[in-house]
């Protein structure tokens, strides 16, 4: 089975500093999709950036920017010019193929943006 | 973009009692719906998978009589739990795959804070 791993539990940045989360995953698929989803304190999960493993780039939304290591099975996410409003959870999510291609989801980072 | 509307998003019930949980898909026809369960400052838990008019698949461990789960058109799945406890008290998500869409990134419904008394 699947399994997502964020080593860190909480991460705090700076406002307008950047800062990285890590995510590794374990998989056995080939083709597969990745996501961060961030969960503010309003508890409402939001799609920050998704990745499709056949793509060699790395996917970029805004000050959202993913590194991509497949050979590694690493996916971390890099916040450019941190804003108060990134302060929320970050969930890194693994699409499972075929089935219910359902999301398995990573224990979550706490980040905090210090004014 | 795609919204999934969720209500309750609180409710409280007196044990014993059973609770009724509604997602609908706003603007597009969710094929497939996911349950989640969270607990305070911890990651969502996947209880149950439902496709539209099929019988729902649970999670291992997650009883299929205490929680009931309808997918009865492709814009609604309703999550009952049926005679709560207090340990049932938990934070309820849904989440909604596009039939299109659904590569780019399920839906989330806003969440269901359940407390049981």
């Amino acid at each position: 089975a699947q399994t997502v791993t964020q080593s860190q539990p909480e991460m705090s940045v700076q406002e307008a500093e950047t800062v990285t989360l890590s995510c590794t995953y374990d998989t056995s698929e080939s083709d597969y999709y990745l996501f961060w989803y961030k969960q503010p304190p309003s508890r409402q999960m939001i799609l920050v950036i998704r990745q499709e493993a056949y793509k060699q780039q790395n996917a970029t939304e805004n000050r959202f920017s993913v590194n991509f290591q497949k050979a590694a099975k690493s996916f971390s996410l890099k916040i450019s010019d941190s804003q108060l409003g990134d302060a929320a959870m970050y969930f890194c999510a693994y699409r499972t193929q075929g089935g219910s291609e359902k999301l398995v989801f990573g224990k979550g980072t706490k980040l905090t943006v210090n004014p | 973009g795609a919204v999934v509307s969720q209500h309750p998003s609180r409710v409280i019930c007196k044990s014993g009692t059973s609770v009724k949980i509604e997602c609908r898909s706003l603007d597009f026809q969710a094929t497939t719906m996911f349950w989640y369960r969270q607990f305070p400052k911890q990651s969502l838990m996947l209880m149950a998978t439902s496709n539209e008019g099929s019988k729902a698949t649970y999670e291992q461990g997650v009883e299929k009589d205490k929680f009931l789960i309808n997918h009865a058109s492709l814009t609604l799945s309703t999550l009952t739990v049926t005679s709560a406890h207090p340990e049932d008290s938990s934070f309820y998500i849904c989440s909604a795959r596009d039939l299109i869409w659904g590569n780019y990134g399920y839906t989330f419904g806003s969440g269901t804070r359940l407390t049981v008394v």
